[in-house]
């Protein structure tokens, strides 16, 4: 099956940009996704990348996908304090695939 | 657009009670939805997935018996655990997903903690 593995921790100043790294086992995932989750609350989605793009960018966020090297980052530009939370990356286990595999989640810590 | 409601919140019960828990979608159809099972500071573990009309797939370890799952419309998922002890105490968490177009991402409801006394 399909492994993702993220940092468990971040540390960043208020203003500065944030990247948040993940690698997958799974070159067949077809599309993979961020999300964040605050304490005590279920999941936000943030943004997705498809498998045959290098790069995406929304607003403060911009997604990297290295598909070579099954890398997979979030760039979240002025980082602000309510950017505080834990982020997922999450893969699809494959082209045709519903199902998401999560990492262990990176949590954020923005320094005022 | 693409909200999910999960109920209730929290719940604290005595060991040996079955709690129901409900997911709806609210301004979508969803063909399927997802219940996963979150320890603290863990990832999110997917117990089962459900498509409406039909038996749920439970995932390798995750007692069906246990974890009753029922998706009766577009629109509702319930997980009842049955009959549930301490080591059932979790953050459980259902997803939804859209019944139309090749990228739906799943949409997350809002979880439910679980604390069994």
């Amino acid at each position: 099956g399909e492994d993702v593995e993220q940092s468990l921790f971040l540390s960043v100043r208020e203003g500065d940009s944030s990247v948040i790294n993940c690698t997958y086992t799974d070159s067949s995932s077809t599309y993979l996704y961020w999300y964040k989750q605050e304490p005590g609350a279920g999941l936000q989605l943030l943004t997705y990348i498809f498998s045959n793009m290098d790069m995406k960018q929304d607003q403060r966020l911009t997604v990297l996908l290295n598909k070579k090297d099954k890398h997979l980052s979030l760039r979240i530009a002025d980082t602000q304090t309510g950017d505080s939370a834990i982020y997922f990356c999450a893969p699809n286990s494959g082209a045709g695939s519903y199902q998401l595999t999560f990492g262990k989640g990176t949590k954020l810590s923005v320094i005022p | 657009g693409a909200v999910v409601s999960q109920h209730p919140s929290w719940v604290i019960c005595k060991s040996g009670t079955s709690v129901k828990i409900e997911c709806r979608s609210l301004d979508f159809q969803a063909t399927t939805m997802f219940w996963y099972r979150q320890f603290p500071k863990q990832s999110l573990m997917l117990m089962a997935t459900s498509n409406e009309g039909s038996k749920a797939t439970y995932e390798q370890g995750v007692e069906k018996d246990k974890f009753l799952i029922n998706h009766a419309s577009l629109t509702l998922s319930t997980l009842t655990v049955t009959s549930a002890h301490p080591e059932d105490s979790s953050f459980y968490i259902c997803s939804a997903r859209a019944v139309t177009g090749e990228n739906q991402p799943q949409h997350f409801g809002d979880g439910t903690r679980l604390s069994i006394l």
